[in-house]
């Protein structure tokens, strides 16, 4: 299963709301999709899995939804911490898949 | 508190063989499953290895099959990565994963490891 993440790179402002698309190649189950967010010098952090249920300690500004093949990580209001990579991943059957990321910079 | 502890990544030869350790502390290691997962520098994550609690399943990504094993001890908590015949591309930070919960699916990762640097080069 290929993930596809757009956009490649999200321009915003603190304060603005972030979505973020996960395509994939074919549907997935939605309790198999998992997003995460990697800082620079860090190890990602898992912020949602099961394509909604945010992980402990996940600010509740972070939301995943969807189902199939589209699913969304919506950041409601970027805070400065924000700013950094979200990857998606495909879980639940092997290969477990990773989508290419998207990067959240400050405009 | 969950620790995640990797260790043995180094300089290698192309073709050369390296194994990779994780030490593990603060959760029941062997009622998880447990993978390795990669970045190259500069570039996006990528699933390597996974293995079950119980060492019954392991699975591979293609791009490593036949040249890598994974490996776990539940008596010593800690987990392993036999790479040979390494490749350039092979040279990545390597991080240690835990699954999120005990399944009979793998599943997402709620703790990582801060990663052990494998290089391949002449």
């Amino acid at each position: 299963i290929v993930l596809t993440q757009s956009p490649g790179t999200l321009s915003l402002s603190p304060g603005e709301r972030a979505t973020l698309s996960c395509r994939a190649s074919q549907s997935l189950s939605s309790t198999y999709l998992a997003w995460y967010q990697q800082k620079p010098g860090q190890a990602p952090r898992l912020l949602v899995y099961g394509a909604s249920s945010r992980a402990t300690d996940t600010p509740d500004r972070f939301s995943g939804s969807g189902s199939g093949t589209d699913f969304i990580l919506t950041i409601s209001r970027l805070e400065p911490e924000d700013f950094a990579v979200y990857y998606c991943q495909h879980y639940g059957s092997s290969p477990l898949t990773f989508g290419g990321g998207t990067l959240v910079e400050i405009k | 508190e969950v620790q995640l502890v990797e260790s043995g990544g180094n300089l290698v030869q192309p073709g050369r063989s390296l194994r990779l350790s994780c030490a593990t502390s603060g959760f029941n290691f062997d009622g998880y499953a447990m993978h390795w997962v990669r970045q190259a520098p500069g570039k996006g994550l990528e699933w390597v290895s996974g293995v079950s609690w119980n060492s019954d399943v392991m699975a591979y990504a293609d791009s490593v099959k036949g040249r890598f094993t994974i490996s776990r001890d539940n008596a010593k908590n800690s987990l392993y990565l036999q790479m040979s015949s390494l490749r350039p591309e092979d040279t990545a930070l390597y991080y240690c994963v835990k699954d999120t919960h005990h399944s009979a699916n793998w599943e997402a990762f709620d703790y990582w490891g801060q990663g052990t640097l494998v290089t391949v080069s002449s």
